[in-house]
């Protein structure tokens, strides 16, 4: 089956500070990736997203590459601020017969940044 | 233009009772999907529907069911609740599935279900 494996948080950064997010997968198919992100009592945002090998996903300052020969899907941002801390989550979607595409969500990593 | 939203915002309800939660999509969505995301993880697919037809289920047991109206928005029902039912639940909306609009998925606030 499928699954998302993400770095366990939290991760205190300093403002301005460089953030990497470390998210591998397992597939069987070929699937799209994606990062969401919880703000506090908040469901999800969807922040970027990617659809094959090597499409570089981008908002707001974060990026993320889908790296098929390392099943990967790092988030990255080059400058965080205060009001970047949340929860992010990395996830892939898959696609059955029926249509149907469920996304499988790692655990989370919060994110924390200090002024 | 409204987002996905859901009712209610909380519940507590006693082991043994039946729920039922309410989602209204993104106009123009006609598709619905329900997570349920367990304090300290990642959501967990439970259904998907579209155009009133159940379209996938995730590993969850029987007790849970859901439905889909002609305005193309939803109800989830859980049976016989359990403890570990309690979590917060998400709506999803998307245009279509699979690859007509199926991609992007907007969820709502979601519903915090405490069972005591």
């Amino acid at each position: 089956g499928n699954s998302v494996t993400q770095m366990e948080g939290p991760v205190t950064l300093s403002e301005e500070a460089f953030l990497t997010i470390n998210c591998t997968y397992t597939a069987t198919g070929y699937p799209s990736l994606f990062w969401y992100v919880q703000y506090p009592g908040e469901g999800l945002q969807l922040l970027l997203k990617a659809t094959k090998a090597d499409d570089k996903g981008s908002n707001k300052g974060f990026e993320a590459t889908y790296r098929k020969e390392t099943t990967s899907f790092h988030l990255e941002k080059g400058s965080v601020q205060v009001s970047d801390s949340a929860v992010y989550f990395c996830a892939l979607s898959d696609l059955s017969g029926t249509g149907r595409r469920a996304l499988t969500f790692g655990s989370g990593t919060r994110l924390q940044v200090q002024p | 233009d409204a987002g996905v939203t859901q009712s209610p915002t909380h519940l507590i309800k006693t082991r043994g009772q039946q729920v039922t939660l309410r989602c209204s999509p993104i106009s123009g969505h006609k598709s619905v999907s329900w997570y349920q995301q367990v304090l300290g993880q990642g959501p967990q697919f439970i259904f998907q529907y579209y155009e009133k037809e159940e379209r996938g289920r995730g590993n969850f047991p029987d007790r849970f069911s859901a439905r889909q109206f002609p305005n193309y928005s939803s109800e989830l029902n859980v049976n016989a609740l359990l403890l570990g039912d309690s979590a917060l639940y998400l709506c999803a909306s998307s245009i279509g599935i699979g690859t007509s609009g199926g991609l992007e998925q907007y969820f709502g606030p979601g519903t915090r279900l405490t069972v005591t």
